[in-house]
């Protein structure tokens, strides 16, 4: 069964910081790799797609990255800013079978970005 | 061209009492997808549908939970005599299809609390 590991739970900032969120599977048997961003009360957004043959993505200031063998992701915040502030989210998606399309998710970071 | 919509955005229930959440997929999806968040927690597939038909629901609790995706109109989670332990946020995902590079498009989710 797939387990999706993200650390640090919580992690708080000031203003302008480069950042590091990781994330961790335990079943490399993946489709693809996704971070999303959940503000409080709100949906998910997605931010980031990673397909299981690729090693990064970008998109702005964010980077993420794929080391499928080690089960590892990472996602980096350039210049943080006050409006980053949210949950984030990794989610992995099997690679085939009955469970085609489910997501599996991390319980997230929750960053807060200061002035 | 509207997002994943779902309704009610907040359901208060007794226990006992019937639970209906609803959601309508994106304009052109055919597929859903339901996850639940209990507190503190990452979120939990929970039953996959495509129109008419049940593909995956080995994430949803055998009693009491049915889901279904009709011909016409939106999918409806019911969750029937409910408990405390059901008190959690419910959200609807959809997408176009299940190709690797089609991401899922999250709703605002349900907060359901049982009384």
């Amino acid at each position: 069964k797939q387990e999706v590991t993200q650390i640090p739970a919580a992690l708080s900032v000031p203003e302008g910081e480069n950042l590091v969120l990781n994330c961790s599977f335990t079943d490399s048997a993946i489709y693809n790799l996704q971070w999303f961003r959940q503000d409080p009360g709100k949906g998910l957004t997605s931010l980031l797609l990673i397909q299981s043959s690729q090693r990064e993505q970008t998109s702005g200031r964010l980077n993420a990255s794929l080391d499928k063998s080690s089960g590892r992701s990472t996602l980096y915040i350039a210049a943080s800013q006050p409006g980053d502030s949210a949950t984030y989210l990794c989610a992995v998606r099997p690679w085939r079978g009955s469970t085609l399309g489910r997501l599996y998710f991390g319980r997230g970071t929750q960053l807060t970005v200061w002035p | 061209n509207a997002g994943v919509m779902q309704n009610p955005r907040h359901l208060v229930r007794r226990r006992g009492q019937e639970a209906r959440l609803r959601c309508s997929p994106m304009k052109g999806h055919s597929h859903v997808y339901w996850y639940r968040q209990l507190p503190e927690e990452g979120l939990k597939f929970m039953v996959y549908l495509q129109k008419e038909n049940i593909i995956d629901e080995s994430g949803m609790p055998k009693e009491r939970f049915s889901a279904e995706f009709p011909k016409e109109g939106p999918s409806i989670l019911r969750i029937q005599q409910v408990v405390r332990g059901d008190s959690a946020a419910y959200f609807c995902a959809s997408s176009r299809g299940t190709s690797g590079r089609q991401t899922q498009y999250f709703g605002p989710g349900t907060r359901l609390l049982v009384l």
